[in-house]
Order: structure tokens, then C-alpha cells, then sequence
């Protein structure tokens, strides 16, 4: 079956680490996308990508990183100069870039700095 | 830029009523998108229903409905027939046409159904 999977589930940071959320689709789409979610802040978009090796920054990319070498795949860095990386994080693609296009969504990872 | 309101940060329904969740939004384009998404405790997002801004009719899927107001700027949310399942948090999110823009979302409501 045709999904996205995002790896790990759980991660634990050390203070000053770089640490890689992966997000890895087989749905043949071209956006990707990751947002943060914070307890009554809903979703706040990190970075997003519509095409390989193009990526635009969202509202929240400072101390973060990403790549998009290959349609499948759209990793996540986040730096030591994120200063409060503990959150969910959240990997979507979507097929196309109309506006009745949704999202399917990856399952999360939550990242915890210990 | 767009903007979605979610006002109610918690909502109490008894099991089988109905219960509405309010959803405004606020752009300058004529063509947009409205989305409701679904997030469980396990924290997967569920698409639940979309509504076009130039659909004349409400959109419906099974339960689930959505109000449209458009000169309001309001897509609420109707949950009929409300479920113990249906408890979870529930996000309205907004896609303009124009400039190929990322999905926006609101803060969300969390939804509890008593029984």
C-alpha cells in the first residue's frame, strides 16, 4: 500500500545535537511538506518542497534543514540552532498543487531534547 | 496572507448529538480551499471533507458536513449523530489557488464526546 513513513517515532535530542527526521513517500507525489505542532499552536509549516531539489522556507525554518535529492524522499535536520526543537513533527505530501488537493499525512515523530 | 480562526479551544458533546465547530478564514483570493482534519491521541491526521470556494452546495461526507458561509468567511464544521471515536482534535485549514501555497492551519479544537 501506497503511504508515507516517517522515522522514528520517538527521538531523543541532546542540547547541541543535529538530529534527522526522515520522511519517505511512495505515492508518486511531488510536494512535500513538514510542519511543527506545538500544544495549542496547531500545525506552523517548517519548510516544503514542489518539486527535486527545490525547497522553500515556511514560517518557522530557523534552525532548521532539509534536502529533496529525490521525489521520494524529504528529510528534516534539525540544528543546534533550533533552541526548542521538543515537538511533534508532521511530514505531508500532496499530488498536485491545486487547491482541492489535501494532504496525506506521515504519522510523526516526536522529538524530545533531553 | 491567509489566516484560519478556530475560536473554541474545547468542546463537550453528549454521544449521539450533534455539535458544530467553528471555523473562520481570511484571505484576498476568489479561489481557495477549505479543509477539516481529524487527529486522534495517536496523532495521525485524518482528512475528513473539503469544500471549493466556488462549490454552491455544502459539502458532505457520512456525518460530517460543512457549513459554508462565504461571505461570512465561515466553514464550521457539523458532526451529527456524535460518537465516543469522535473525541480528538479537530483542525480547519485553509489552500489559496494562487501561488501554489501550502496549506495553513488553525489551532484547533478538542473535541470530547460524553457518554
Amino acid at each position: 500500500d501506497g503511504g508515507i513513513t516517517q522515522s522514528p517515532k520517538y527521538l531523543f535530542r541532546k542540547e547541541g545535537q543535529n538530529v534527522t527526521l526522515s520522511c519517505e513517500q511512495n505515492l508518486n507525489h511531488d510536494a512535500m511538506y513538514w510542519y511543527r505542532q506545538d500544544p495549542g499552536q496547531g500545525l506552523r509549516l517548517i519548510y516544503y518542497s514542489q518539486i527535486v531539489n527545490d525547497f522553500q522556507k515556511g514560517d518557522i525554518a530557523e534552525g532548521y534543514s532539509v534536502s529533496r535529492e529525490k521525489k521520494e524522499s524529504f528529510p528534516l535536520t534539525v540544528t543546534s540552532a533550533q533552541k526548542n526543537p521538543t515537538a511533534f513533527y508532521l511530514c505531508a505530501s500532496s499530488i498536485r498543487r491545486d487547491r482541492g488537493d489535501g494532504y496525506t499525512f506521515g504519522s510523526g515523530t516526536r522529538l524530545t531534547v533531553v | 496572507a491567509q489566516k484560519i480562526t478556530q475560536t473554541q479551544p474545547g468542546m463537550f458533546v453528549q454521544e449521539k448529538e450533534a455539535v458544530t465547530l467553528d471555523c473562520t478564514y481570511d484571505t484576498s483570493d476568489q479561489s481557495y480551499g477549505l479543509f477539516w482534519y481529524k487527529q486522534p491521541s495517536s496523532g495521525e491526521m485524518i482528512f475528513l471533507i473539503y469544500q471549493g470556494s466556488y462549490d454552491e452546495q455544502n459539502a458532505t461526507e457520512g456525518r460530517y458536513s460543512l457549513n459554508f458561509q462565504k461571505a461570512r468567511k465561515s466553514a464550521n464544521l457539523v458532526i451529527s449523530a456524535s460518537q465516543l471515536g469522535d473525541s480528538a482534535m479537530y483542525f480547519c485549514a485553509m489552500r489559496e489557488a494562487s501561488g501554489n501555497t501550502p496549506l495553513v492551519f488553525g489551532k484547533g479544537t478538542r473535541l470530547s464526546v460524553i457518554a
